[in-house]
């Protein structure tokens, strides 16, 4: 199975700042790489597809990035509403696994 | 408007079974694979098995394969996973997922259902 890391585990941010999230897969994936927001008690939510297609409705401040083995979600200015846990996923093959997640957390 | 809607969750004794269930509408479903994907308390997500649209590929997380099944109902545009020989380490929130259009391979899911919470416990 291939192994999905996310780093950092969790991080505390300010509104307005840009936030960085990276996800290393245990073998190359191609660009199979893909981003869910998930808030408690809500559905999670597809943010980025195909490493850095931005799915319908997402606001432009999310973006991604990568390929191989090495990704990137990136928040360009944080929002309140943004604070949540991330979870990037790849779908190169089965299992599809998730990494473990990035809290981000009001400073 | 897509809608996904679990039900079917509940408490369980360790080796009893359950049936889930996710009803779908705003979309033409038998387009589409499927999945369930499941979050134990304090966890992370976990995929738990995948469904093409015409139930010709059928995938499994090792970790219940042998014990769920998943199956599919287009003409009721239902989604089902028939969970058996449960454990405690069953215990999570169900969700069901959409995948793509036409798949047979996992792909990304594109919306998500609200969820469903199973308890086996004694």
């Amino acid at each position: 199975d291939i192994q999905m890391t996310q780093s950092p585990s969790s991080l505390s941010a300010s509104v307005g700042d840009r936030v960085t999230i990276t996800c290393r897969a245990s073998q190359s994936i191609n660009r199979y790489l893909n981003w869910y927001q998930h808030k408690p008690g809500r559905a999670p939510k597809l943010l980025i597809y195909a490493s850095s297609s931005l799915q319908s409705g997402v606001p432009s401040r999310f973006s991604g990035g990568g390929s191989g083995t090495d990704f990137t979600l990136t928040i360009s200015s944080l929002q309140p509403e943004d604070f949540a846990t991330y979870y990037c996923q790849h779908s190169y093959s089965t299992p599809p696994t998730f990494g473990q997640g990035t809290k981000v957390e009001i400073k | 408007e897509v809608q996904l809607v679990e039900s079917g969750g509940g408490l369980v004794k360790p080796g009893g079974s359950l049936r889930l269930s996710c009803v779908a509408s705003g979309f033409t479903f038998s387009s589409h694979s499927m999945n369930w994907v499941r979050q134990a308390p304090g966890k992370g997500l976990e995929w738990v098995s995948s469904i093409s649209r015409r139930n010709s590929h059928i995938y499994y997380a090792d970790s219940v394969k042998g014990r769920f099944s998943i199956s599919r109902d287009n003409a009721q545009n239902s989604l089902y996973l028939q969970m058996n020989s449960l454990r405690a380490e069953d215990t999570a929130v169900y969700y069901c997922a959409r995948g793509s259009v036409g798949a047979t391979t996992v792909t990304h899911v594109d919306y998500w259902g609200q969820g469903t919470l199973v308890t086996v416990s004694s």
